[in-house]
């Protein structure tokens, strides 16, 4: 299993503003995900990231918006860029194993309010 | 594509009473799949999983089988707690695919 801690929890931002969201995992990983989950709703995945090179984005995400960095296999950040109102939501990292039959194990999440 | 569709919530029961929370997927191959439980305030964590058809994932009184023949992952739980209450998210991992793709989730209310 992964203990994942991620952090802030949550935050209270400014529009306009940016906002970087660390991921630690306590032991080596392959694969790497960032997820956001608005109120009620199920996650949509954001982008799978890179160790060392760019995140892989899903369709209605970019870069520009979502930069995410991987420096080493247990880290990861993702920033919201320049902030609106409708980015408020909650952010989760997930991470998982190689191998097809693994579960993926997630952070407890950062709720973010724009305002 | 691959996708997984869950039966629409809230889902509210007495406590003792019996669950059932129907998944159905699609995909491509043989995908394995998760049962994932998300309490107030806090991330995900996994009930349990199944990688192969027949078998059965069990986890605190939860039970799901991967049923092939009906593409499904239902779960079930025969006497339901009210610290049962929480969001329940069905999950699949495709064979060609590293992403776990997820249900839109299913909130169960458990009133004593």
């Amino acid at each position: 299993s992964a203990v994942i801690s991620q952090k802030p929890s949550r935050d209270i931002c400014q529009r306009g503003t940016s906002l970087t969201i660390q991921c630690q995992v306590d032991s080596q990983v392959t694969m790497m995900f960032w997820y956001r989950q608005q109120p009620g709703q199920s996650l949509t995945l954001i982008a799978t990231a890179n160790q060392g090179s760019e995140a892989t984005y899903e369709s209605g995400f970019v870069i520009d918006k979502f930069p995410i960095s991987r420096p080493n296999l247990t880290f990861s950040t993702l920033t919201v860029s320049n902030m609106s109102p409708e980015d408020s939501s909650i952010y989760l990292c997930s991470a998982r194993a190689m191998a097809l039959n693994t579960e993926a194990f997630f952070g407890q999440g950062t709720r973010l309010t724009v305002v | 594509g691959n996708s997984v569709t869950q039966m629409e919530g809230p889902v509210t029961l007495s406590e003792e009473a019996f669950l059932t929370i129907n998944c159905t997927y699609t995909a491509t191959g043989y995908p394995s799949l998760f049962w994932y439980v998300q309490y107030p305030g806090e991330g995900l964590q996994l009930l349990l999983k199944a990688t192969k058809a027949d078998d059965k994932g069990s986890n605190k009184g939860f039970e799901a089988t991967y049923r092939k023949e009906t593409t499904s992952f239902h779960l079930e739980k025969g006497s339901v707690q009210v610290s049962d209450s929480a969001v329940y998210f069905c999950a699949l991992s495709a064979r060609n695919t590293d992403k776990l793709i997820f249900g839109t989730g299913t909130r169960l209310q458990v009133f004593p």
